[in-house]
């Protein structure tokens, strides 16, 4: 497919198990964002990806969460010790990154809906 | 940390009606965004603007960034009801995350 894929398309947990949420962006992107998008809210940053590295993360609410990409491409958001409060749709973008300039759009995922029970 | 203002919070129209929606920020943008977001899907990018007082239109929708550069407006006329959804705006600072606003729920009547 063309566009952002995510899995799972959901997800229910207990209070205390790790996660894992899975995102492939468009072919191409070297740009991967982590968004996090609460009932009623607008999604929020939570890190960001130019190729391999994380070039930002100042969004992660805690260290319970890490993210990866280590090949560039695939990346995976980690959640450990998971709690009530991290019930949210998890929202992945992928954009064309380095070269793109100030407009570089972000293409969206349909998120991973997490509950934690 | 950033806030952006974005109102109203839900709107109930009629088909063919027009709409408006504002964003307002305490803060200086570079960029103002407006998405979409239907159900079980992830925001899409409707209208892009990279210049303070730039209007912009893609079909039905228009959209402007404010001479301040904080604050931007969405216009869509003559609604139909697939415009029914979540509306978000969003700001961008030159090589900074989007900061999204809370949406605004746009409902048609029957």
């Amino acid at each position: 497919g063309a566009g952002v894929s995510q899995t799972p398309s959901n997800k229910v947990t207990e209070k205390g198990k790790y996660v894992e949420l899975r995102c492939d962006p468009i072919s191409g992107h070297t740009a991967l964002y982590w968004y996090r998008q609460s009932l009623g809210q607008g999604p929020e940053f939570l890190i960001y990806f130019q190729g391999t590295g994380a070039a930002d993360d100042s969004g992660l609410p805690n260290d319970r969460f890490f993210a990866v990409r280590p090949e560039g491409s695939v990346s995976t958001l980690k959640i450990q010790r998971t709690e009530r409060g991290d019930s949210a749709v998890y929202l992945c973008a992928s954009s064309v990154g380095v070269g793109a300039g100030e407009k570089d759009t972000q293409y969206f995922g349909p998120g991973t809906r997490l509950t934690v029970l | 940390g950033q806030q952006l203002n974005q109102s109203p919070q839900s709107m109930f129209i009629q088909e063919g009606e027009d709409v408006s929606m504002n964003c307002t920020s305490s803060s200086i943008f570079n960029t103002w965004l407006w998405y979409k977001q239907d159900p079980g899907e992830g925001p899409v990018l409707l209208i892009a603007l990279y210049k303070a007082g730039e209007l912009t239109s893609n079909g039905r929708l228009t959209a402007q960034f404010g001479i301040t550069r904080k604050d931007s407006f969405l216009n869509i006329s003559a609604s139909i009801p697939s415009d029914v959804g979540i509306y978000f705006c969003a700001g961008q600072r030159r090589d900074d995350k989007i900061i999204f606003g809370k949406g605004t729920r746009l409902h048609i009547l029957p």
